[in-house]
């Protein structure tokens, strides 16, 4: 079946340091990626999402990359700051269903 | 504030009960999803409906069920409950069914089985 698979499954960096977020997936004929953080106990919130028709994508200090022949993408994360701090999903739709599948998520730690 | 209404908020219950979650969409959504996170674990998809029907199914159990009503909330129901049910349960909404949308969620609803 289809899956997403999302390295590392934990980050530390220290706080001005770059943190890179890498996911994989398997259905070539995914055409939408978005991407959440989760703080503790609370809900997953929707900080960027790329599209199958563009490279990249930026909004501030977060970017996401999309390389379609290698089937990856990653969110790229710059200038951390202690409320960085959450565990961050990755996802992918899934070509003639309704759903997208979520990667297994990274615990990203940002270090004062 | 994503403008989906979970409710309740905490539900504490025991083993062989029954309980229905609720979930109101953001103004304008025409699809519910529901997922169930257990501890530290990632988002595990149930079921997702569109405009009042069934769209897509994933690891829903038997004892579970759900519905969208004609004014667009949704209610999942848990029945027999099991120790191992024990979980957040998140409902998420977007504008159309398809999966090129983006999601939006609802602050969940913590399932705690005694």
């Amino acid at each position: 079946g289809e899956n997403v698979e999302q390295h590392p499954s934990t980050l530390s960096v220290q706080e001005g340091d770059s943190a890179v977020i890498k996911c994989t997936y398997s259905d070539s004929a995914s055409n939408y990626f978005p991407w959440y953080k989760q703080e503790l106990g609370k809900r997953p919130q929707l900080i960027i999402d790329i599209r199958s028709n563009v490279g990249e994508k930026k909004d501030q200090r977060i970017a996401v990359t999309l390389n379609k022949t290698a089937k990856h993408f990653s969110l790229h994360i710059t200038e951390t700051q202690p409320e960085d701090s959450a565990v961050y999903f990755c996802a992918a739709s899934i070509s003639g269903t309704y759903k997208y599948i979520f990667g297994t998520g990274t615990r990203l730690k940002v270090l004062a | 504030d994503s403008g989906v209404t979970q409710t309740p908020k905490h539900l504490i219950t025991a083993t062989g009960q029954r309980v229905t979650l609720r979930c109101s969409p953001r103004s304008g959504d025409l699809s519910v999803y529901w997922y169930q996170q257990s501890l530290d674990q990632g988002l595990q998809f149930l079921i997702q409906y569109y405009n009042g029907e069934e769209r897509a199914k994933g690891n829903i159990l038997e004892r579970f069920s759900a519905q969208q009503f004609p004014d667009l909330h949704s209610e999942l129901n848990l029945s027999s409950l099991e120790l191992g049910d024990s979980a957040l349960y998140f409902c998420a909404s977007s504008v159309a069914g398809g999966s090129n949308q983006p999601q939006h969620f609802g602050d969940g609803t913590r399932l705690s089985i005694l």
